[in-house]
């Protein structure tokens, strides 16, 4: 079974500059999530999909940040314009949403690690 | 904002020897789930334990659960080199389920 697949691996950039992430998480898996591991730090989650539509955006600084899922199947993570604080490593995660409402363990992918200078 | 504290941050060992770690965390949650991290690696899930159990197995690895405390811990028995590697728990809280993750326990296993 192939697992979450993240591109780029590595971005470098300067500050006030534009980046984007692409996930595509594993096949017939409803909900996707991007974190952001800042080093020394567990994964903070930024945002979650449910097929297409956001469940959870309460932690994603969207004046800067955006993301979107339009098929319910691949996704995209922006930042625009990127911060010095913004260098960390983003994980996108899948995981099956359950009959019964509950989910299921998450899938991490490699991670795309990300230096604004 | 962290939920869970993992405890201690850093733990070194010989290989053969357990190793134990521990997670507070603050409110109530749906199930909690440890997560190992190698250097350069994603994160793997380890394993998963509901807010009603109290004890989890699997191969190496038992978890407890102690709702009323709010803490859990993670024992690895008869540790070995390659399970050098970062822990977390992470607490699932909501009806989403967010998973909000602790800073980590560090543990390194000396061969």
């Amino acid at each position: 079974e192939a697992g979450v697949a993240q591109s780029p691996r590595y971005k470098i950039i300067e500050k006030r500059q534009s980046v984007a992430f692409w996930c595509n998480p594993i096949s017939g898996h409803a909900t996707l999530y991007w974190y952001q591991q800042i080093l020394g730090q567990g994964p903070k989650l930024l945002i979650q999909f449910q097929n297409n539509g956001v469940v959870d955006d309460s932690q994603l600084p969207k004046d800067r940040f955006s993301a979107e899922r339009l098929k319910g199947v691949d996704s995209t993570l922006k930042i625009q314009p990127a911060k010095l604080e913004d260098s960390a490593v983003y994980l996108c995660a899948s995981s099956l949403f359950l009959v019964g409402g509950s989910y299921n363990e998450q899938f991490f992918g490699p991670g795309t690690r990300l230096t604004v200078l | 904002s962290q939920q869970g504290e993992e405890d201690p941050q850093a733990l070194s060992i010989q290989e053969g020897e357990n190793a134990t770690m521990n997670c507070s965390y603050k409110t109530s949650i749906n199930n909690l789930q440890w997560y190992r991290q190698n250097s350069g690696r994603g994160l793997v899930h380890l394993i998963l334990i509901r807010s009603n159990e109290r004890e989890k197995h699997s191969g190496r690895l038992r978890v407890t659960l102690d709702t009323s405390k709010k803490s859990s811990s993670l024992l690895i028995t008869a540790s070995r080199a390659a399970d050098t590697a970062s822990y977390f728990c992470a607490t699932a809280q909501g009806g989403s389920e967010k998973l909000v993750f602790g800073k980590g326990t560090k543990l390194t296993v000396n061969p």
